[in-house]
């Protein structure tokens, strides 16, 4: 089984602080990495993705830096607000195989105090 | 409005009971996915569906069966044979198209609980 291991399990941060969340894949064969943002009680939702044809992809105050030769990916929430406070997954897929199902991280709990 | 649509939101089974979660989509996506939450542990795969009437085990599927007899749907039935079932059930499409695109969108969740 392939797997996407996520770290770390739980982050507090300060407001306006950097909330950095690391993930490590072991498939070379992974083409697509999303990362999912999760409300208490809501189904998750995509927040930014990116393929290994670059390093890094930035959408407003959230960006992904990825490492090719290491096999790991990052979400860095930038300006981090009390509204983020939510759980982060990454997954990972090969997606010019179709509709391979996502492997996804255990998660990581994020909470932005004031 | 497109989207997913889980029924029930809260879900009770008793002890032997086999129960039915429904999910549907109305965004014409070919793929259609079940995952569980437990705490700490992520989503964890148990059925997908790439194309209607044909279907997969993902990692977790013991306990479960599911059909896909039409694009829109693809209902998961939690059998007495699951000795865990208390969770949270998410169901998913997604499509590819062009660019390739796997994006997966999910519905609200059915929380399920064993009393």
């Amino acid at each position: 089984q392939q797997q996407v291991k996520q770290s770390p399990q739980s982050l507090i941060v300060q407001k306006g602080g950097i909330s950095i969340i690391n993930c490590a894949y072991e498939n070379t064969a992974f083409d697509y990495f999303p990362w999912y943002q999760q409300f208490p009680g809501k189904g998750p939702a995509l927040l930014i993705a990116i393929r290994p044809d670059v390093s890094e992809k930035k959408e407003g105050r959230f960006t992904i830096s990825f490492n090719k030769s290491a096999k790991q990916f990052s979400l860095h929430i930038m300006d981090s607000q009390p509204g983020d406070s939510a759980t982060y997954f990454c997954a990972a897929t090969y997606e010019n195989s179709g509709n391979t199902p996502l492997v996804f991280g255990k998660g990581t709990r994020l909470s932005v105090i004031a | 409005d497109g989207g997913i649509t889980q029924s029930p939101k809260y879900l009770f089974r008793k002890e032997g009971q086999n129960v039915t979660l429904s999910c549907e989509q109305n965004l014409n996506h070919d793929a259609m996915y079940w995952y569980r939450q437990d705490p700490g542990q992520g989503l964890r795969l148990i059925y997908y569906s790439q194309i209607v009437n044909d279907f997969q085990k993902g990692d977790i599927a013991e306990g479960y069966s599911v059909s896909r007899e039409k694009k829109e749907s693809f209902p998961l039935t939690v059998t007495s044979a699951q000795k865990n079932p208390t969770a949270f059930y998410l169901c998913a499409s997604s499509t590819t198209g062009e660019p390739h695109h796997t994006e997966a969108f999910f519905g609200q969740g059915t929380r399920l609980t064993v009393v």
